[in-house]
């Protein structure tokens, strides 16, 4: 059964990078599929960060392209997502997910559990 | 940009129907998706293509999209549908959620 979990420090510094790993298991992720990871601010919604390919092709909000970057590491079967110069608008539950998608249809399953990063000094 | 717009909440009775809609521009001529998260957990998969309940998912959501309008239908809604729904799509290469309905079950 697939899984995802995310993990990294759950405080970051204003201005400084934040780095979260995604770990996935039951599927070897250079198989294909995409693996997005979304962001929930406290008491908010849901926001798409970015998605990355097994064969590494990438996509990002248009909102955050210019500071994030999502790579996938297929020796250790993992998701890696690089977000820089965080402000505290960046505080939230990052989830990373499976991102089926083709020409047409298009969702996220499995999510994994989330995990709260707060940026503060 | 796309924007997809849902309703801030839904009261629903046990037992009840309860519609959450979702609306965007030709929303129709492209798939939504939807998912539920119930406090302090993950979102959830529902319904995804419009209509294709994943398994595991009970039969009283169904999905449906036509028009501008994409619809999340939970037909004798229980106590544990109480949570959070939020429909999804695709749109210029890029993933766009709306902004999420909360369905309260009186």
């Amino acid at each position: 059964q697939l899984q995802v979990q995310e993990s990294g420090p759950g405080l970051v510094k204003p201005w400084e990078t934040l780095s979260l790993t995604c770990t996935v298991s039951g599927y070897t992720i250079r198989s294909g599929y995409y693996w997005g990871w979304i962001r929930q601010p406290p008491g908010k919604g849901l926001e798409w960060i970015g998605s990355a390919s097994h064969i590494g092709t990438t996509d990002y909000s248009p909102s955050l392209n210019s500071r994030v970057t999502i790579s996938l590491d297929t020796s250790k079967n993992q998701v890696s997502l690089k977000l820089t110069s965080v402000t505290a608008a960046d505080t939230a539950v990052y989830f990373c997910a499976r991102h089926v998608r083709d020409f047409v249809v298009n969702w996220f399953d499995p999510w994994g559990q989330g995990t709260l990063v707060t940026v503060s000094s | 940009s796309f924007e997809l717009t849902q309703p801030p909440s839904v009261s629903v009775s046990p037992g009840q129907t309860a519609t959450i809609t979702c609306s965007g521009d030709k929303l129709g001529d492209k798939y939504a998706s939807w998912y539920q998260q119930r406090p302090g957990q993950s979102p959830v998969l529902v319904i995804s293509h419009d209509s294709q309940r994943p398994s595991g998912i009970p039969e009283r959501f169904s999905g449906s999209n036509s028009g501008n309008t994409a619809t999340l239908t939970i037909s004798g809604t229980q106590a544990m549908d109480e949570a959070d729904y939020y429909c999804q799509a695709w749109d210029s290469n890029s993933a766009v959620f709306g902004a999420g309905t909360t369905v309260t079950v009186l």
